[in-house]
């Protein structure tokens, strides 16, 4: 079944670790994004890239890193810089049909808290 | 950036019409629309593309107004199963795609 797969699903860090999320998809998506969720605050977008080996940043960027060596996979690392990392993140894929962005796929989320 | 929603909550009962609001203060290239229950991911609704189309899916369609920079979702004789929150999706240039804070409804039997 085609589909984005995040793991792990829940995830404790300790003050001052880094910590790497995981997002796999098999959609042959071009387009990959993270998004963080806070109650009231809705998605804020943290990193997006359209196609691999280049990415870019995000509204809140600051303290978070990303990757994308292969179009199937798009890891986020939440450095110790992040001064309030728990939240729950959501990563997301689509089709980029020459123009614009279709539907994105949403993964089912990693819920991330400092310990 | 991110599009303005409204409003930021909504109760209804079983059958009542609602109406979502997104706007943005950025020229947009798509709006999307999706739901998402709660401890979910959100689910793909639908989305508009330049031009001023209205879209419906079941008993669920919305508009878009390019030049105002505005969409709004329209939900009619609503159903227990509409509950949950309704986030809009602005694409901008370079296949950005920001979301607003959403907008909780809640429908009661």
């Amino acid at each position: 079944d085609g589909g984005i797969t995040q793991s792990p699903k829940y995830l404790f860090r300790k003050e001052g670790q880094n910590v790497t999320l995981s997002c796999e998809q098999n959609l042959n998506h071009d387009a990959m994004y993270w998004y963080r969720q806070d109650p009231g605050q809705g998605l804020r977008l943290i990193y997006y890239s359209q196609i691999v080996n280049d990415f870019q940043k995000g509204d809140i960027a600051e303290g978070y890193s990303v990757s994308r060596e292969k179009k199937e996979s798009f890891p986020l690392t939440v450095t110790s810089a992040q001064k309030n990392p728990t939240a729950f993140y959501l990563c997301a894929s689509s089709y980029t049909p020459g123009q614009g962005v279709s539907e994105a796929f949403f993964g089912q989320g990693t819920r991330l808290t400092v310990v | 950036q991110q599009p303005v929603q409204s409003p930021q909550a909504v109760i209804l009962r079983e059958g009542e019409d609602a109406v979502i609001n997104c706007s943005s203060s950025k020229a947009l290239y798509s709006v999307h629309w999706y739901r998402q229950k709660h401890g979910e991911a959100p689910v793909f609704l639908m989305i508009l593309l330049k031009g001023g189309e209205q879209k419906g899916h079941e008993k669920i369609s919305a508009s878009f107004n390019e030049k105002k920079q505005q969409s709004s979702l329209y939900l009619t004789a609503s159903q227990l199963s509409y509950s949950g929150t309704y986030f809009c999706g602005t694409e901008m240039n370079g296949n950005k795609l920001v979301f607003g804070a959403g907008t909780i409804l809640r429908v009661k039997s």
